[in-house]
């Protein structure tokens, strides 16, 4: 079946270095993709999106990059702070108005 | 910021209780969705709504139901809950498929 899925599922990264979460998807057809930050105790919020005609979207310290020949999306965090420890998922968008979420990556920033 | 709002934020109840997972967003979206989530797991979607008087089940086989009469509301019911529904609930909404669904901080549900 089709999935949604992460490398890593934990990542520890030194406070101001810069982290990469990665996610591979299987499903050539997804046209939308999501970045998710959850924070324990709390839902997931909205972080960045992409759609499946761009390679790339920076916001504020992070970058979205997509690349459909492999089917795979990162997400770069730059200048990491404490703040920032927390689990990330991926979401995927079958365009079916639905959302598959992967795994998620836990991301512990070391002081 | 999305405005979503669940409660009861905690619950531990008994076996055979009916319980409702209330969720309220004020943003007027057509779209809204639960999902069921374990501890450091991923996301599985149970329900979903496109509008009122409109539910669909999700990818997730759940005993639980949805109601969606009115737009800015979307409960969901366990009829006699089981230690099996232990878990955490999760809503969200979405203005439309293009958008980003923004999530409530969810229940934690316990049943013992």
């Amino acid at each position: 079946g089709e999935s949604v899925g992460l490398h890593l599922p934990t990542l520890s990264v030194q406070e101001g270095d810069n982290s990469i979460i990665n996610c591979a998807y299987s499903n050539s057809a997804s046209d939308y993709f999501i970045w998710y930050k959850q924070e324990s105790g709390k839902g997931p919020q909205f972080i960045i999106d992409i759609r499946s005609n761009m390679d790339k979207r920076q916001g504020q310290r992070v970058t979205v990059l997509l690349n459909k020949t492999v089917k795979h999306l990162s997400l770069q965090i730059a200048a990491t702070q404490p703040g920032d420890s927390a689990v990330y998922f991926c979401a995927e968008d079958f365009g079916n108005e639905k959302l598959t979420f992967g795994t998620g990556t836990r991301l512990t920033i070391i002081p | 910021e999305a405005d979503i709002y669940q409660t009861p934020r905690y619950l531990v109840i008994g076996t055979g209780k009916k319980i409702t997972l209330e969720c309220s967003q004020t943003m007027g979206h057509d779209k809204m969705y639960w999902y069921q989530q374990d501890p450091g797991m991923e996301l599985h979607l149970i329900h979903y709504s496109y509008g009122v008087n409109s539910t669909e089940k999700g990818d997730l086989s759940s005993e639980s139901t949805v109601s969606r009469i009115r737009t800015e509301h979307f409960p969901l019911t366990l009829e006699s809950a089981r230690p099996s529904h232990t878990s955490q609930y999760l809503c969200a909404s979405s203005p439309n498929s293009d958008q980003p669904q923004h999530f409530g901080d969810g229940t934690r549900l316990s049943i013992l």
